[in-house]
């Protein structure tokens, strides 16, 4: 009930083009759904974030939507650009837990 | 800007030798994470800290302590290192009561 399960594993995309990846979880105790960019050599970083109070958010070219009732959420890169290129994490908490639970990650890569 | 660093962004090290991790962040925060990263798994929490001296285990313990004997310093003990240890190694904190996990660069630890 803890898992998070993402998807695609790896995603090629060219550029101009959007980026979808996908995000599933199971515990309806989740309230906070974050998702972070990581490029070689660095560690993670956090891109946008969602409470379920809203069903989507728009933070320039990147996107949230999120589905309640079907448990699931997702992350849209418009007009796609190499400097895109990255390693994607979704993630779930609950306000209480103050830890994340993370998913298995997605590679984007961005064909110029 | 919160800097969170970490003592090496790579090693290597023998089967059994015992191996130390160390963190540190310049932020006063409360919380502070070790996971590990691994492709295919995504990111797993294996130790977390609430405080100082505080400590409680997360997915993946096994194999592994931590020691949180000052605020801003977190560090990460393989006992007896094995080669199934060989991975990355994030180290992130947080404020209390805060979602957003600020993380290190990360070390790339091979075990041979």
């Amino acid at each position: 009930q803890q898992q998070v399960k993402q998807s695609p594993q790896s995603l090629i995309v060219q550029k101009g083009g959007i980026s979808i990846i996908n995000c599933a979880y199971e515990n309806t105790a989740f309230d906070y759904f974050p998702w972070y960019q990581q490029f070689p050599g660095k560690g993670p970083a956090l891109l946008i974030a969602i409470r379920p109070d809203v069903s989507e958010k728009k933070e320039g070219r990147f996107t949230i939507s999120f589905n309640k009732s079907a448990k699931q959420f997702s992350l849209h890169i418009m007009d796609s650009q190499p400097g895109d290129s990255a390693t994607y994490f979704c993630a779930a908490t609950d306000q209480g837990a103050q830890k994340l639970v993370f998913g298995q990650g997605t590679r984007l890569t961005i064909n110029p | 800007d919160v800097k969170v660093t970490q003592s090496s962004r790579y090693l290597v090290k023998r089967t059994g030798e015992k191996v130390f991790l160390e963190c540190v962040q310049d932020m006063d925060h409360e919380n502070m994470f070790w996971y590990r990263q691994d492709p295919g798994l995504g990111l797993r929490l294996i130790y977390f800290s609430y405080d100082v001296k505080m400590k409680e285990k997360g997915d993946i313990p096994e194999g592994y302590s931590v020691s949180r004997e000052k605020k801003e310093r977190f560090s990460l003990i393989l006992e007896s290192a094995s080669t199934n240890q060989t991975s990355m190694y994030l180290c992130a904190s947080t404020p209390r009561r805060h979602n957003e996990q600020f993380f290190g660069p990360g070390t790339r630890l091979t075990v041979l």
